[in-house]
């Protein structure tokens, strides 16, 4: 039973526009709540996270929103870059983190 | 420097040989966990340790021991390997479980191919 479900295996975008990548989960007793990013041939490396007390936590270009209501988070991109290529997992976490089955985002020059 | 270091990166086997995949962190980490990675399944736990001599199951555990006898090193065994574990495999350990939360930090990786 997947807790985490990321629906979109890919994304395109162009070069300076904006990213969003869609996360979903079905347990309500998680608390905490994080983006990995991975490159090829690296383990995933944190991005951002968010507590279950706010909606809404930003980090630069780096923004993430979480409705409870809904049990739904997004990562915003603004603006996209080319580096920003990768794979993005969602991650959602009480005592141990559940990851969803990410997400590829290709940002074209 | 803070890491996890996964040893060895790539391993090919034969079905049914033991093998071991070692995990070990410098940042005195209570917490500590290994994930397989498949195409369209994300990261899957495997087995976690809050801490030593504490481990227990994660969602796909059939197949792997662990062990956790220090704090620093947490070895993920596989005793008889069969080819549906071949995947790439992440250790990661994180500072805090539920409400002190940090963010996990991941090894490299370790590809296993079972043929």
């Amino acid at each position: 039973d997947q807790q985490v479900k990321q629906n979109s295996p890919s994304l395109s975008v162009q070069e300076g526009r904006i990213s969003i990548l869609n996360c979903d989960y079905t347990n309500s007793m998680f608390d905490y709540f994080l983006w990995y990013k991975k490159y090829p041939a690296e383990g995933p490396t944190f991005l951002i996270s968010i507590s279950s007390i706010k909606d809404k936590n930003e980090d630069g270009r780096f923004t993430v929103f979480l409705n409870k209501s809904a049990k739904h988070l997004s990562l915003h991109i603004v603006p996209s870059q080319p580096g920003d290529s990768a794979v993005y997992f969602c991650a959602a976490k009480r005592y141990d983190m559940r990851f969803g089955a990410g997400t590829r985002l290709t940002v074209k020059p | 420097e803070a890491q996890v270091t996964q040893n060895p990166r790539y391993l090919i086997t034969v079905t049914g040989k033991k093998l071991t995949v070692t995990c070990s962190q410098n940042m005195n980490h209570e917490y500590m966990s290994w994930y397989r990675q498949d195409p369209g399944l994300g990261l899957r736990q495997i087995y976690y340790s809050m801490n030593v001599e504490v481990t227990d199951k994660g969602d796909v555990p059939e197949g792997y021991k662990v062990s956790r006898k220090e704090k620093r090193n947490f070895p993920l065994i596989l005793e008889s390997p069969s080819p549906n574990q071949t995947s790439l495999y992440f250790c990661a350990s994180s500072s805090g479980t539920g409400h002190m939360n940090t963010e996990a930090f991941f090894g490299q990786g370790t590809r296993l191919t079972v043929v």
